[in-house]
């Protein structure tokens, strides 16, 4: 399988603080993406970190990329109840399909 | 709602049954993309359009599995002798190809399969 990994598979966090999700991949990359998923809605694409940036921010989100470790990070500052959701890594190794992760899930805690 | 729509959002099914989905992309997107999606998973890919031609497929779609792009807007997905496998969310996207090798894409709401 293609598909990479999040790290971890669940987190819960009182509201307010900081969460941090990892995602590994396998293959080579032209972009990473990052996608929410809250229950029962539709995938809402986040951010996409192109394979030439390291680090990247849009809002309370900070990605980072490190393609010599196939790896990511999303970090979501100041967490809202809002932000509970999955949250999935998604790689595009072409102009094409994407290679989604299995996800984090995230519970904020009031 | 100028979003991708999906319809229907929920088909359950007896085992053998056919069934079909459709999908309604964001008008300006040339490029159509069918995802499935089982319960704590990631969202597998399984054909992608580039306006009506089918240019990709997965080895996830069996033969029992036929997807269509006939006018290059609207998208049906058709699955035969339904499995309880089968069972899963029906995810499709679309996206505008660019220039920069790569896209965004946006995605429906999803058909939720449950095959008895």
């Amino acid at each position: 399988s293609q598909q990479g990994e999040e790290d971890p598979q669940a987190l819960s966090i009182q509201e307010g603080e900081n969460a941090t999700m990892n995602c590994s991949y396998k293959t080579s990359i032209n972009n990473l993406q990052w996608y929410r998923q809250n229950s029962g809605r539709g995938l809402v694409h986040l951010i996409l970190i192109r394979s030439n940036e390291r680090e990247k921010h849009s809002g309370r989100l900070r990605v980072t990329l490190d393609t010599s470790k196939k790896s990511s990070s999303l970090l979501i500052t100041a967490s809202r109840a809002a932000d509970t959701a999955s949250y999935f890594c998604a790689n595009g190794p072409g102009a094409q399909k994407l290679v989604f992760g299995q996800g984090t899930r995230l519970t904020i805690n009031p | 709602d100028t979003g991708v729509s999906q319809d229907p959002r929920h088909k359950i099914t007896k085992r053998g049954q056919n069934v079909t989905f459709r999908c309604d992309p964001i008008s300006e997107h040339n490029r159509l993309y069918w995802y499935r999606q089982t319960l704590g998973q990631g969202p597998e890919f399984l054909t992608y359009f580039q306006n009506e031609a089918q240019l990709e497929k997965s080895r996830l779609l069996s033969d029992r599995f036929s997807a269509e792009r006939p006018k290059g807007s609207f998208s049906t997905l058709e699955i035969q002798r339904t499995e309880q496998g089968d069972s899963a969310m029906y995810l499709c996207a679309s996206s505008l190809s660019g220039g920069r090798g790569y896209n965004e894409q946006f995605f429906g709401p999803g058909t939720r399969l449950t095959v008895l």
